[in-house]
């Protein structure tokens, strides 16, 4: 069965400028989250969501949002970019019912 | 009463030797504690999870001690191999409801050879 596959794997882009990133779950996964990754922080969980819906947020400004697919796949996007929001961004995707979660290879981002 | 304190924030252990890395959490609604494993370059990866209703669970060289009456779980890692260099990060979560993942800071795990 195929991990979970996150692309980009790679972004550099300007300040002031919006991103988009995709996640594609495991088959079978209806549960994503997109967490923050940073030397200083550690891992920031972002949102979640399941079968569409958003069902979790963490404590990031509205520039980040994302959304999900009736195929599971998802999307976030930061609008507005920060040097701040340089990171790498990684994606998880859960069976619904399981707590066994599995990581994406991330999205590296570096806002210049 | 979020918090999973992690420690120690780096570990430089001998080959052969054992690695231990310690959590702490405040929350008693707590039930799941996932220890995670992350490679420079690639995204975390599940090693070993454990519920509070056990004291401890093995897999392999890979073995989670709970405390429920501390609140705090470990990771010990016997006969560490260079190969296990890595970041470990432990992580909890109340399964009842849709509560997310809290995680610890990470512990920069070097194993000299």
């Amino acid at each position: 069965k195929a991990g979970v596959t996150q692309t980009p794997r790679y972004l550099i882009k300007t300040r002031g400028q919006q991103v988009t990133l995709s996640c594609s779950p495991i088959s079978g996964h209806r549960s994503v989250s997109w967490y923050q990754q940073t030397p200083g922080q550690g891992l920031q969980f972002l949102f979640e969501y399941f079968s569409e819906t958003q069902r979790n947020k963490g404590n990031f400004p509205g520039r980040f949002s994302g959304r999900q697919f009736s195929n599971s796949r998802s999307e976030m996007n930061v609008s507005t970019l920060e040097l701040g929001d340089s990171a790498l961004y990684l994606c998880a995707s859960t069976l619904g019912t399981s707590n066994e979660q599995y990581f994406g290879p991330g999205t590296r981002l570096t806002v210049t | 009463q979020q918090q999973v304190k992690q420690s120690p924030q780096s570990l430089i252990v001998q080959k052969g030797g054992i690695s231990i890395i310690n959590c702490a959490y405040e929350n008693t609604a707590f039930d799941y504690f996932p220890w995670y494993q992350q490679f420079p370059g690639k995204g975390p990866a599940l090693l070993i999870a454990i519920r509070p209703d056990v004291s401890e669970k093995k897999e392999g060289r890979f073995t989670i001690s709970f405390n429920k009456s501390a609140k705090q779980f470990s990771l010990h890692i016997m006969d560490s191999q260079p190969g296990d260099s890595a970041t470990y990060f432990c992580a909890a979560r109340k399964t009842s409801g849709t509560y997310k993942y809290i995680f610890g800071t990470g512990t920069r795990l070097k194993v000299l050879a």
